[in-house]
């Protein structure tokens, strides 16, 4: 599987930008890139994902290198409830080993009030 | 979006005991549910794969007669924790997904809390 390497733990005060990075520079050309958060003592729960271009939705924004070997993940206004662990995940081709969702140590998000 | 139900969310049992974990999608059919295993201060571990009506891949290490995954429809998976002992305490989180291509989400569950005494 792909590796992705992310910083271990990140700091933002609530209502400020916060960008997360994610590098991945053995992606190959047909992986996607997945983003899942979990809060304390809860499952993950989806963020966003993309392929080549950036991609934005409700809940974040996400913009990938033009070589796709990084990306980072936006969030727009921090809040209190985005601190989490947040998942940086290469998906491969459905039916192969590489369609599985394999988590990383990913980022502790800590906001401040 | 899509919601994948999860129960019980947590259970305390005798060492030695059998434990069941449900996982339902709600409101879509999962082609495929993975069952994760998450210990304190850890990342998620996948556990086993499972399409339905067909046998669980299990990941390397992990002991199929130990933990007994049953996928008999679209929207129910079971997680059987057999003979649980203390250092199967953790939390089991499963997920649930329509897999078509590499764009498809995983749906999670709450998860469930193990633990054996």
């Amino acid at each position: 599987d792909a590796k992705t390497t992310q910083p271990n733990s990140m700091e933002s005060n609530e209502e400020e930008p916060v960008h997360l990075p994610c590098n991945h520079s053995t992606i190959s050309g047909t992986d996607y890139i997945h983003w899942y958060r979990q809060l304390p003592s809860q499952g993950p729960e989806y963020v966003i994902h993309g392929l080549t271009s950036n991609v934005n939705n409700r809940m974040a924004s996400l913009a990938i290198a033009e070589d796709r070997k990084s990306s980072t993940l936006i969030l727009h206004r921090a809040t209190l409830r985005d601190a989490a662990v947040y998942y940086c995940i290469l998906r491969g081709e459905v039916g192969t080993s590489g369609s599985r969702l394999t988590f990383g140590e990913g980022t502790q998000l800590t906001v401040n009030p | 979006g899509a919601v994948v139900s999860q129960h019980p969310s947590r259970v305390i049992c005798k060492s030695g005991t059998s434990v069941k974990i449900e996982c339902r999608s709600l409101d879509f059919q999962a082609t495929t549910m993975f069952w994760y295993r998450q210990f304190p201060k850890q990342s998620l571990m996948l556990m086993a794969t499972s399409n339905e009506g067909s046998k669980a891949t299990y990941e390397q290490g992990v002991e199929k007669d130990k933990f007994l995954i049953n996928h008999a429809s679209l929207t129910l998976s079971t997680l059987t924790v057999t003979s649980a002992h203390p250092e199967d305490s953790s939390f089991y989180i499963c997920s649930a997904a329509y897999l078509r291509d590499r764009g498809d989400i995983q749906y999670f569950g709450a998860g469930t809390r193990l633990s054996v005494l």
